[in-house]
């Protein structure tokens, strides 16, 4: 079984704060993603990357960057988190962009 | 917001077949769509994924008529565990142009 992993399922930061999100996965998949989910808005693509070193922008990169150094790890950060970034957070991998994506359990951020 | 909408909820009893409709925009021919199962506090699970007509595994069955305005997941006989919400997701060409649904919560029971 494909294997997800995100570092907290909670987290709660400050305003300003920078704050790292990691996502890690064992089946040596070639992409990975991270989304937020907000109630009535689903799930919107912040970022990917397709190897390492590697991302592309989602709909919605304003105030996030990632980092892919290696291939099983991707990392989302925000840079000074905002209120408006209270969320939950998803990483996602799969084998190529139209295979089936493998999600982690999500990392609800509150900022306050 | 999402540009691919999906009706916001849905009622059934457990047992009965369930068709849940999701309308795109601007699908081309060889773009996927793919459906997702969501529990609460859980990160999203792939039920099933096409780009054309009909696809059937042994959980459910994608329907995507050839005007490609939507695309219809049916659940043959849901149970009280299938309650959850319901994702679409198009992929059109690269992985940056993904799009996921509003989502569809399904309620069953007995």
């Amino acid at each position: 079984d494909v294997k997800v992993t995100q570092s907290s399922r909670y987290l709660v930061k400050r305003t300003g704060e920078k704050v790292f999100l990691e996502c890690v996965q064992d089946m040596d998949h070639e992409n990975m993603f991270w989304y937020r989910q907000d109630p009535g808005l689903g799930l919107r693509l912040i970022y990917f990357s397709y190897d390492v070193k590697m991302k592309e922008k989602g709909d919605i990169p304003e105030g996030y960057s990632v980092s892919r150094e290696k291939k099983e790890r991707f990392s989302l950060i925000l840079e000074s988190a905002s209120t408006n970034q209270t969320s939950m957070y998803l990483c996602a991998t799969s084998w190529g962009s139209h295979y089936e994506q493998y999600f982690g359990p999500g990392t609800r951020l509150t900022v306050t | 917001l999402a540009k691919t909408t999906q009706p916001i909820s849905m009622d059934s009893y457990e047992g009965q077949e369930v068709n849940i409709t999701c309308s795109h925009n601007n699908i081309a021919t060889n773009d996927y769509i793919t459906w997702y199962q969501q529990f609460p506090s859980q990160g999203p699970r792939f039920i099933i994924q096409g780009y054309k007509t009909k696809v059937t595994n042994e959980v459910a069955s994608l329907f995507i008529p050839a005007d490609r305005k939507s695309s219809t997941l049916s659940l043959p006989r849901v149970f009280l565990s299938d309650t959850a919400v319901y994702y679409c997701l198009e992929l059109t060409g690269t992985a940056s142009k993904l799009t996921f649904g509003t989502g569809t919560r399904l309620q069953v029971t007995l």
